[in-house]
Formats: structure tokens, sequence, C-alpha cells
């Protein structure tokens, strides 16, 4: 049972890029989340989805697009990356108990 | 709007000393949840407890206590007899039953603890 699995782990874009950060999980989650940490501001959410092809927009979603196809997977995908999206992206899921979401291991984005 | 403040942004302890995090919340429903996350220097999220709204009872888990309060709206978190491996930035957050059903974390800014051996 591998939990939340965030890929990658490390990754440098150059401004106007574009990169999929992505998110899987095993353990039948209805919700998944997308947030990204910065100093200083806490966890903020970016994208959420409540259920399979259901996706709608956290407090910072300018710059993001997310998509959930399947249970298991909800990507994030940086259209153009900017300097300003630097910053640690963690992916979350809970299943319908809502007990505390199950955290993937992070993936640190630096965009030069 | 839901909000949670955490006022302290670093505390240091020497070893074996007792701390408490303060947590202050804003929300306007009457259901919710609130929680404490653990973030270690290797970065990952770590939880560590969850309460609901209608259940006041503080709560031990080891050293770990927890003290919520709706009369001031907080939460606060006491470790005792704090060890090194305590050193961690700590998170608390809020969830609101009434929003669209996802109920998602709203975080405050974290409270780094660094315990001196």
């Amino acid at each position: 049972n591998a939990g939340v699995t965030q890929t990658p782990k490390f990754q440098v874009l150059k401004t106007g890029q574009s990169m999929t950060l992505q998110c899987a999980q095993d353990m039948n989650h209805e919700y998944m989340s997308w947030y990204r940490q910065d100093p200083g501001m806490g966890l903020r959410l970016i994208h959420y989805s409540v259920g399979a092809g259901i996706t709608d927009q956290g407090e910072v979603p300018n710059g993001y697009n997310v998509s959930r196809s399947t249970t298991e997977d909800f990507p994030l995908r940086l259209l153009s990356a900017a300097p300003s999206q630097t910053s640690v992206y963690f992916c979350a899921s809970r299943g319908s108990t809502n007990y505390g979401y199950t955290f993937g291991s992070g993936t640190r984005l630096t965009v030069v | 709007a839901q909000k949670v403040t955490q006022a302290q942004t670093e505390i240091s302890v020497v070893e074996k000393e007792d701390v408490t995090l303060d947590c202050v919340y804003e929300t306007r429903d009457t259901t919710y949840y609130l929680f404490w996350y653990k973030q270690p220097p290797s970065g990952e999220l770590v939880f560590l407890i969850r309460r609901n709204s209608f259940d006041e009872q503080n709560e031990i888990s080891g050293r770990y206590s927890w003290n919520f309060q709706k009369s001031t709206s907080s939460f606060n978190f006491t470790i005792t007899a704090s060890q090194v491996v305590d050193s961690a930035v700590y998170f608390c957050a809020l969830s609101e039953r009434y929003q669209t059903g996802a109920n998602n974390l709203f975080f405050g800014t974290g409270t780094r603890l660094t315990v001196i051996p």
C-alpha cells in the first residue's frame, strides 16, 4: 500500500516551459487536492476534486490546470511556468470518513 | 471566511521542557474539523490529530495533548518533556463541512519548533 505517490520529487524548469506533476493514490479515495507551500504562508489550496470527472478551483488556481479521469490519478499541469510558481507542491487524498488527509511526499519545483 | 492563525512563528525550547503551540481559528460553519500536522525536516506532512466541532474533550496521546476550546476558538497543542525529534514545523488546519463536501483544509502559517539538546 503506497498511499499517495508524487513524481518527480525535484524539478527545475525554465520560464515558459510546461510540465505535469503526477499524483497517484491507491486507497480508492474520492477526494484529492493539490496544495503549494511557500515560506511563511503555510499550504494553500490550488485545485481539488471530489471524484473522477469533477474538479474545482481552490484559493490559488491561476497558472494551473487539473483533470481527474480516474479515481487514482490527479495530475497538476503548469502550462507556462513562471518564477512565482517556485514552490513545494503537495498532493493529498482522503476517503469519505473525513479523517486526516494523507499527503504525498511533495515535489520541489524551481522555475528559473 | 475561514481563517487559521498561528501567531508563534518560531519557538525554541531546551530538551525536556514543555511547550504549547497556539492555534486560533475563525469559521462561520457550526460543523467543522480541526487538525494538527507535523512537518519534520525531511519535508513530509504527518497527520497528528483531527477534532470535530462537537467534541470539546481534550485528548492526550503519549507526550502530546490537545486543548480544544470553542469559547475562545482555539485548538492548542502541548508537547510534554520535549525531545530533539519533536523539532519540526507544526501546522494547524481547519475544514468546514458546508463547503462543497470536499472538506478542504485551510492551513495556518505554521510554527517552527526547535528543541535544543
